[in-house]
């Protein structure tokens, strides 16, 4: 599969500060999906976008699907202490079927 | 709503042993996926299936590696002789035709420890 490339690779923040992480990929994805996971647990999703240009929000999460469809980027709006997780992308290219290209992910840490 | 279940959630094995891990999908679902995570690689796809038919297994390591569906409520990862290197969290994943606006459900995955 496609490796995106997902940064920050971490981030060390303090509760109530805005955080920002993206991803880029060399391929055109038709679909970006934005998972979180916790130690012990599985990938949990938080947002998708299916539209190049699609801007989408669930809660303080805001992401988007970028105009070239090779990159998307996470927002989240002040952080709380149980946003602490790692954050991944995931593109798909139907036509290369349903397989998702997974970033490497970004660990996030809020200190109270 | 019962998630993706698997068992089990933690296996720790000798090298040269056979290990079968096991995924239940969310029910109605038709497509199921399994994921190996590890430190260096993130996650990468293995194999997945669609209505029970293996359709995709060009992620699958080499031959020790085995995937079955027998039917839709059911799935085993096999890996026969296993290694040390094959020590990873295994993922199942779930999803409803295809993952075009209905996204792959995780379960809570399977840490394998080969010493």
């Amino acid at each position: 599969g496609q490796q995106l490339n997902q940064s920050p690779q971490s981030m060390f923040i303090q509760e109530g500060e805005d955080v920002s992480m993206n991803c880029t990929s060399s391929s055109i994805f038709n679909t970006w999906l934005w998972y979180k996971q916790e130690p012990g647990e599985g990938p949990v999703l938080l947002i998708a976008l299916y539209k190049a240009g699609e801007l989408t929000s669930n809660g303080r999460l805001t992401a988007q699907f970028g105009i070239t469809r090779k990159d998307s980027f996470l927002n989240i709006s002040a952080s709380i202490p149980s946003d602490v997780g790692i954050y991944f992308c995931a593109g798909q290219d139907s036509n290369s079927g349903y397989a998702l290209n997974f970033g490497k992910g970004t660990s996030l840490l809020v200190t109270p | 709503d019962a998630g993706v279940i698997q068992s089990p959630r933690h296996e720790v094995t000798e090298m040269g042993q056979e290990v079968t891990l096991r995924c239940k999908p969310i029910s109605g679902h038709d497509y199921l996926f399994w994921y190996r995570q590890t430190m260096m690689r993130g996650l990468e796809l293995l194999i997945y299936f669609n209505n029970n038919v293996p359709i995709d297994d060009s992620g699958m390591p080499e031959d020790r590696f085995s995937a079955k569906m027998p039917n839709a409520s059911f799935s085993t990862l096999k890996i026969q002789p296993s290694e040390p290197r094959d020590s990873a969290v295994y993922f199942c994943a779930s999803s409803s035709e295809g993952t075009v606006n209905q996204p792959q459900h995780f379960g809570d995955g399977t840490r394998l420890s080969i010493l």
